[in-house]
């Protein structure tokens, strides 16, 4: 199945830093979708993209559908403990299946 | 949050016996998924469902079943659970008007002895 590259893999920050990562793939995607998972939960969906070049915020949180249409971006501002968990990125495609990233693991240093 | 619940939460089995897991929805979406979640291998699809009696394949089917016979519920079955079945199992739900959101139930963390 198809897989996005997600990167980085991991990051470790200390509190107050933004924090960037993205996610590329090889096909055109309709829509992008970012997820926060905490341990032992279920993902949660942050932000929805549905049109190139878009860029939406939520709170810290700011999420742009690449031009290409083959790559998303999250950015988040002056993050804080709460931030630490894995983060996926999600395309899809078409008809209603979503390809997932292999998630950035984010550790916030207080 | 969406309404999705899954059950069990956890379980743990034998080698060769059935399982079903179970995820019911409160949200009227359409299209319902099973994924399973494993280290180095991110979420990947076992089955959905695009309606009522309709499902389909995903990448990691062999060895699960599944069935819809409400909107609301959507079974996962293992008709012989082997070890390498031992993971957190993840349901799904999209399909709201115009726009293509998935979201996600709390996981079933099955483990296969």
């Amino acid at each position: 199945g198809q897989q996005l590259n997600q990167s980085p893999q991991s990051m470790f920050i200390q509190e107050g830093e933004d924090v960037s990562m993205n996610c590329t793939s090889s096909s055109i995607f309709n829509t992008w979708l970012w997820y926060k998972q905490d341990p032992g939960e279920g993902p949660v969906l942050l932000i929805a993209l549905y049109k190139a070049g878009e860029l939406t915020s939520n709170g810290r949180l700011t999420a742009q559908f690449g031009i290409t249409r083959k790559d998303s971006f999250l950015n988040i501002s002056a993050s804080i403990p709460s931030d630490v968990g894995i983060y996926f990125c999600a395309g899809q495609l078409n008809g209603n299946q979503f390809y997932f990233g292999t998630g950035t693991s984010l550790t916030v240093i207080p | 949050d969406a309404g999705i619940t899954q059950s069990p939460r956890h379980k743990v089995t034998e080698t060769g016996t059935p399982v079903t897991l179970r995820c019911h929805q409160t949200e009227n979406h359409r299209y319902m998924y099973w994924y399973r979640q494993d280290p180095g291998h991110g979420l990947r699809l076992i089955h959905y469902s695009y309606g009522v009696k309709d499902t389909d394949k995903g990448e990691v089917s062999d060895g699960y079943s599944v069935s819809r016979s409400k909107t609301e519920d959507f079974l996962l079955t293992l008709e012989s659970a082997t070890s390498s079945q031992t993971s957190v199992y993840f349901c799904a739900i999209s399909g709201r008007a115009d726009y293509n959101e998935q979201f996600f139930g709390p996981g079933t963390r099955l483990t296969v002895l």
